[in-house]
């Protein structure tokens, strides 16, 4: 079945340091890929998308690569600020599945002064 | 755009009781929305897909007579946790997929419901 592996947390980092949180996935076909981030109280905000192998989707400072040959979606940010504190979440639509999406079990982010 | 809101945020009941929580797409049609039960410090764990006009499809594991979901408009899906017990207090969350053009195939999640058993 479908499921997704992202690096434990909590990550913490001081402000502008670069940014890496780690997801895999295994899939079969060619499933769309997400990042989906959790501010404290809050419900889940889509951050970023890819539909095919190669793209990069991006928002807010934050990228991400679709990488078939590794089946990875690592996300990455050059600068991060206090505000991005907050539980990240990596997930996976596989085609045929209905549009049901598959999380990681999210990783913590600490950014301090 | 592409905002979903749920109601009540957060709701304290007596064991045994009825509660409703309501996922209101509100500013786009969304004939499919699904139904997340999230615990501490873990991920999303789907319930169920709830599609406007039809019954809902439960995950493997999820009482359906507890657990009862009705998704009467485009707009609009509710989930009653029928006779609640302390073990079903948890984070509730729906999402709305996307139908139109600029929201197309991409879930939208609300802010979730803290529910509280006593």
């Amino acid at each position: 079945g479908n499921s997704v592996t992202q690096m434990e947390g909590p990550v913490t980092l001081s402000e502008e340091a670069f940014l890496t949180i780690n997801c895999t996935y295994t899939a079969t076909g060619y499933p769309s890929l997400f990042w989906y981030v959790q501010y404290p109280g809050e419900g889940l905000q889509l951050l970023l998308k890819a539909t095919k192998a190669d793209d990069k989707g991006s928002n807010k400072g934050f990228e991400a690569t679709y990488r078939k040959e590794t089946t990875s979606f690592h996300l990455e940010k050059g600068s991060v600020q206090v505000s991005d504190s907050a539980v990240y979440f990596c997930a996976l639509r596989s085609t045929g599945g209905g549009n049901k999406l598959t999380f990681g079990t999210g990783t913590q982010l600490k950014v301090e002064l | 755009g592409a905002v979903v809101s749920q109601h009540p945020s957060w709701v304290i009941c007596k064991s045994g009781t009825s509660v409703k929580i309501e996922c209101r797409s509100l500013d786009f049609q969304a004939t499919t929305m699904f139904w997340y039960r999230q615990f501490p410090k873990q991920s999303l764990m789907l319930m169920a897909t709830s599609n406007e006009g039809s019954k809902a499809t439960y995950e493997q594991g999820v009482e359906k007579d507890k657990f009862l979901i009705n998704h009467a408009s485009l707009t609009l899906s509710t989930l009653t946790v029928t006779s609640a017990h302390p073990e079903d207090s948890s984070f509730y969350i729906c999402s709305a997929l996307g139908t139109s053009a600029d929201v197309t195939d991409t879930q939208y999640f609300g802010p979730g419901t803290r529910l509280t058993v006593l």
